[in-house]
């Protein structure tokens, strides 16, 4: 079964960037679309986009400005990158597996998730 | 972008009773290539991630017990827990498919009465 788990910095300054990374385990990062999803503290789950070891990447139009997302299959790490960010961007960031290939469907595997906080 | 509205936000069931949550897409989110209506379900327990527990709107992931059923059809989309058990309790989110950027429900707070 894929183990999925996020890193990086757990405070980050604002106006500079965010960045995470995925691992899985268990599995190879070549055969799926993965994806990264966000959760401020109480509230909903908000999609930022998917991508491809191809380096196809499906963006949130609400992020797509600041967002970058890559795909390392040998080394089975995804990557997330969002730019300029602001006190809104504060809460759980999460990595998830789609299950869809030509469009996104449902996120069957999930990461514990990373909690970011944008504070000075 | 596809808006899915949940409701109720929240919910106290009897231990062994129904609980039925309900989602509404702001379009219809049916993928006629198959006849399905592209919906997920999924529960997530305080400190831990989402869990998948319905997609093609009635289709049960593996493992996920008997008494989560989805169900519906056009706009209107329903997660129901047939008898309500302590590890139940979790926020509901439903999620659609049928467009990006992916979309989900604010979610429905399940709890014990």
């Amino acid at each position: 079964q894929v183990q999925v788990q996020e890193s990086g910095p757990g405070l980050v300054r604002p106006s500079e960037t965010l960045s995470l990374t995925c691992t899985v385990s268990g599995g190879s990062m070549s055969d799926d679309y993965w994806t990264w999803i966000r959760q401020p503290a109480g509230r909903g789950l908000e999609w930022i986009g998917r991508a491809f070891f191809t380096g196809t990447t499906n963006y949130n139009p609400s992020l797509k400005t600041r967002v970058a997302l890559s795909l390392d299959a040998p080394k089975n790490e995804f990557s997330l990158r969002l730019a300029s960010v602001t006190a809104s961007d504060t809460g759980i960031y999460y990595c998830a597996r789609d299950q869809g290939l030509a469009v996104p469907r449902w996120l069957d595997a999930w990461g514990q998730g990373i909690l970011v906080t944008v504070s000075s | 972008e596809i808006v899915m509205t949940q409701s109720p936000d929240s919910l106290a069931v009897s231990l062994g009773a129904r609980a039925t949550i309900n989602c509404k897409s702001s379009q219809s989110v049916l993928l006629r290539g198959n006849n399905k209506h592209q919906v997920a379900w999924y529960q997530q327990k305080p400190g831990h991630p989402p869990k998948l527990l319905i997609y093609w709107a009635s289709t049960r992931e593996s493992g996920v017990p008997d008494r989560f059923s989805g169900s519906g059809s056009g706009t209107d989309f329903t997660l129901t827990i047939s008898s309500l058990q302590a590890e139940d309790v979790a926020v509901y989110f439903c999620q659609q498919y049928f467009g990006t950027p992916l979309t989900f429900g604010g979610g429905t707070k399940v709890e014990i009465k």
